[in-house]
Formats: C-alpha cells, sequence, structure tokens
C-alpha cells in the first residue's frame, strides 16, 4: 500500500473549517483513501474515505485531487471535541491491512 | 448495541507471565483485528481474522497467538510477557465490502514489567 505523509500537528479556531491535508503520491489506481480520527486514545473512529470522487458524509468532506496524489479532509465547523490525531491512509481494498502513520495532532482552539 | 468489547481495560504482568486478552462484537461483522499502538505512533496490525475460521499475521505478529473462537469472538494471547510488549492493545471488527471501515474497542491497556 501507498504510504501517506501528513504535517505532524495543526490549529484551528472553534467554529472554523479545519482543513487537513495528506499526501500519497505513490497511490495506485485501486488503492483508496481513509481518514480516522482518535479522541485522546480512545479507540480510532471512521470518518470517510474516496477513491477518486469527493465525498461528504454527516462528519466531514473529503476532497481528492484530479491526479489522486493528495487530498483533504474538511471538517466544516469545527468545536473542541474535534480535537484529536487525524490518520490518512490509503489502501487496496481488499487488503486488510491498514498501514497507519503517526498522523496529524489537531488541536481546536476557543 | 455495545458495538466492539475488550477485557480487560488495564492489566500489569510481570516479564515471563502469560495472559489472554478478549475482545468481542455485536455486529455480525466478518472481520476481526488485533492492533498495538505504542506511545506517540499509529497503529500496527498484529494479526487478523478475514472470516470465522480464519486467521492471518500481519506486520508485528511475532510473541503473540490469537483465536477466532467463533463469529464474535476473537482472543489475544501473551505467552511469556516481555516489557517490549508493553503497549495499547485495540481490537476492531469490520464488515467485507468496499467499506471496510473498521469499528474499534476502547483498547487494553498493557504494562510488562
Amino acid at each position: 500500500d501507498a504510504k501517506t505523509t501528513q504535517p505532524p500537528s495543526m490549529d484551528c479556531a472553534e467554529g472554523r473549517a479545519a482543513n487537513l491535508p495528506c499526501n500519497h503520491s505513490t497511490i495506485s489506481g485501486n488503492e483508496y483513501v481513509y481518514w480516522y480520527r482518535q479522541i485522546h486514545s480512545q479507540g480510532p473512529q471512521y470518518i470517510i474515505h474516496g477513491l477518486k470522487n469527493n465525498e461528504t458524509n454527516e462528519m466531514a468532506s473529503l476532497i481528492i485531487t484530479e491526479d489522486r496524489k493528495s487530498s483533504t479532509l474538511i471538517l466544516p465547523h469545527a468545536t473542541l471535541r474535534d480535537t484529536a490525531v487525524y490518520y490518512c491512509i490509503v489502501r487496496v481494498v481488499s487488503n486488510y491491512q491498514l498501514i497507519w502513520g503517526a498522523g496529524t495532532k489537531l488541536i481546536i482552539k476557543p | 448495541n455495545a458495538g466492539v468489547t475488550q477485557t480487560p481495560k488495564f492489566q500489569v504482568l510481570k516479564t515471563g507471565q502469560s495472559m489472554t486478552l478478549q475482545c468481542a462484537q455485536d455486529m455480525n461483522h466478518n472481520s476481526m483485528y488485533w492492533y498495538r499502538q505504542d506511545p506517540g505512533m499509529g497503529l500496527r496490525l498484529i494479526y487478523y481474522s478475514a472470516s470465522e475460521g480464519t486467521t492471518d499475521k500481519g506486520e508485528v505478529p511475532n510473541g503473540y497467538n490469537v483465536s477466532r473462537l467463533n463469529k464474535r469472538e476473537f482472543s489475544l494471547r501473551l505467552e511469556s510477557a516481555a516489557p517490549s510488549q508493553t503497549s495499547v492493545y485495540f481490537c476492531a471488527s469490520s464488515e467485507r465490502g468496499t467499506s471496510y471501515e473498521q469499528y474499534f474497542g476502547p483498547g487494553t491497556r498493557l504494562t510488562v514489567t
């Protein structure tokens, strides 16, 4: 599976949109982009995933560039409860293994 | 609907002791996973079970064994604990299909002295 690169930390003001970038320049055509988050050492929580189209659900939006080499997770109205480590992962859908990096620590400030 | 449950929540072992971490899910998922997470790191897959009756090694299987007892339960055994196995252990489950969204338990914090 392709590797991902994320900034180690980011800040965002409460109520603003949080935009978390991820680079996956070696992604191949059958690899999906997944986002999970982990709040204060709890079990990770699935957020969203996509292949090449932009995706939106009740938690977030995922924007994937046309060349699929990078993506951005958008939390539209960040709250203090969104403070967490966010992981960007790429995987072949038939492969059960998720390869986790160190993620981005997002801090939402009042 | 409890989701994924893990027992115990905390455990302290002495080097050489053995123990079994228990995991159960009530979502009727086919696949189950065991991960470990060391401080400041992402998760690493120890073992997984794609379906009842099958188990496969992940990234870091050495020192561990697993048993898929039935569709609901997947246990992780440390036969002879070592300080290097001090970590937080997470169990997860998922359904097959294009999503492969994994649902995680709350974790077991294990310290080996």
